[in-house]
């Protein structure tokens, strides 16, 4: 069974300009879910999609990102336009349906805002 | 008060002994706990999860709870040197939004020594 993957690995930027990340859940996830690292901080929850519809975008930072799951396959997390301190890993994970169950994280996305 | 503390470390334990990750939580409501393994520069692997006071063994890893006492820690058994990780402790604390999203520790850096 193919894990979640994210695409790109990494992204390099300049500060005003935008960038679009994308997450493939693993196949018959219904949850997907978006965190973010910041250096020397924790892994931070953004939102979490249940099939197409956002169940709870309570930790996006701001109106400059924008995240979608059209047909509740794929996820695409959009950052425009982009500043320094959106610098950071960008993982993407999903879940099967069950509420409380673990969650399978992606290998995530580096972003640096230059 | 952070609502997920660990140690950071680093916890140095010789080869073939037990190493012990602690870590503890605010929310008393919070019922799916988490331990995630994240080698350096990839992302964090589920290695076990716990819901229920006591413990949960796997192999040579043994998750224990007690929701009283507010703390979850995770034993390894036997470590071997390929054990030599970032531990992530993750709970879902419910917030008010969505009770999926899990909240990360910063993680306690293990090195097994040979």
């Amino acid at each position: 069974e193919a894990g979640v993957t994210q695409f790109p690995s990494h992204s390099v930027i300049e500060k005003g300009q935008t960038v679009t990340l994308r997450c493939d859940p693993i196949s018959g996830h219904d949850n997907l879910y978006w965190y973010r690292r910041v250096m020397g901080k924790e892994i931070k929850f953004l939102l979490h999609f249940v099939k197409e519809s956002k169940q709870d975008e309570s930790g996006m930072p701001n109106n400059r990102f924008l995240a979608e799951r059209t047909g509740g396959t794929y996820s695409t997390l959009k950052v425009q336009p982009a500043e320094l301190e959106d610098s950071g890993v960008y993982f993407c994970a999903s879940s099967p349906r069950t509420s409380g169950s673990g969650q399978y994280f992606g290998p995530g996305t580096r972003l640096t805002v230059t | 008060q952070k609502e997920v503390e660990q140690n950071s470390g680093p916890l140095s334990v010789p080869e073939g002994a037990i190493a012990s990750l602690n870590c503890t939580y605010s929310d008393r409501g919070s019922q799916s706990f988490f331990w995630y393994r994240q080698y350096s520069g990839k992302s964090p692997e589920l290695i076990m999860s716990i819901y229920s006071n006591g413990d949960k063994e796997d192999g040579r890893f043994t998750a224990q709870l007690n929701k009283a006492s507010q703390y979850v820690s995770l034993l390894i058994r036997d470590s071997q040197p390929s054990d030599s990780a970032t531990y992530l402790c993750a709970v879902n604390i419910n917030s008010g939004g969505s009770n999926y999203k899990l909240t990360f520790g910063k993680g306690t850096l293990l090195t097994v020594n040979p």
